[in-house]
């Protein structure tokens, strides 16, 4: 059965710095995989995910993730973070493409003025 | 434009209690998930629904039972409430035909004193 790890359950980074949100896997076969994000009081919404094709998939807010098969990992960055950007972010993975979607524990990201 | 409706949002049970979450969507999606979230432990499957008809075991199955009534409903049913049953319950949903994203509900925060 496929895993999700979070090793950072919390993140503090200031304004304007890089930050790295790191998410591993574990899964016999092909995954997709995902990141989603909720921001305090909300439901979760889809930042970016990767099914095939180009391993470095980016979000419309300047996150990137890029899936290396190899060390079975999904890293998400962004190069300069903002306020707006503080909340819980989840790494998911599914096997195939009826297959129940699982979560990681979640990385709380604060960003410091 | 719905999306995904739970109901309801906010619900105090006693230890013993039965009740059932509903869940609807209006996006003809054909996967349907229940999850819970609580600090710490990111989102869980509880049980999902790849299709009409159809029902699985999540992660964390034990103490609940769902009902796929139709395309668009799927609800969680809590029998006898004990109070490791508090959380936030998250209803989603997939189009399901290659893992899309997930949409959320708005969740329902459930107390068992």
């Amino acid at each position: 059965a496929q895993s999700v790890t979070q090793l950072d359950s919390q993140v503090p980074v200031f304004e304007e710095a890089p930050v790295e949100l790191r998410c591993n896997y574990s899964s016999s076969v092909s995954v997709y995989l995902f990141w989603y994000v909720q921001y305090p009081n909300q439901g979760l919404q889809l930042l970016l995910k990767y099914l095939s094709g180009s391993t470095l998939v980016e979000s419309i807010n300047g996150f990137e993730a890029e899936f290396n098969k190899s060390q079975t990992s999904f890293h998400l960055r962004k190069p300069s973070v903002h306020i707006s950007d503080t909340a819980e972010y989840f790494c998911a993975v599914s096997e195939t493409s009826y297959d129940k979607v699982i979560f990681g524990p979640g990385t709380s990201l604060s960003v410091i003025p | 434009n719905a999306g995904v409706t739970q109901t309801p949002k906010f619900q105090v049970l006693k230890t013993g209690q039965s009740m059932t979450l509903q869940c609807a969507q209006d996006m003809n999606h054909n996967s349907m998930y229940w999850y819970r979230q609580d600090p710490g432990m990111g989102l869980r499957l509880i049980y999902y629904s790849a299709s009409e008809g159809t029902t699985d075991k999540g992660e964390v199955p034990n103490g609940y039972n769902v009902s796929r009534l139709n395309k668009r409903e799927f609800s969680l049913r809590l029998e006898s409430a004990a109070p490791s049953q508090t959380s936030v319950y998250f209803c989603a949903s997939c189009l399901g035909s290659e893992n899309e994203k997930l949409f959320f509900g708005s969740g329902t925060q459930l107390s068992v004193l």
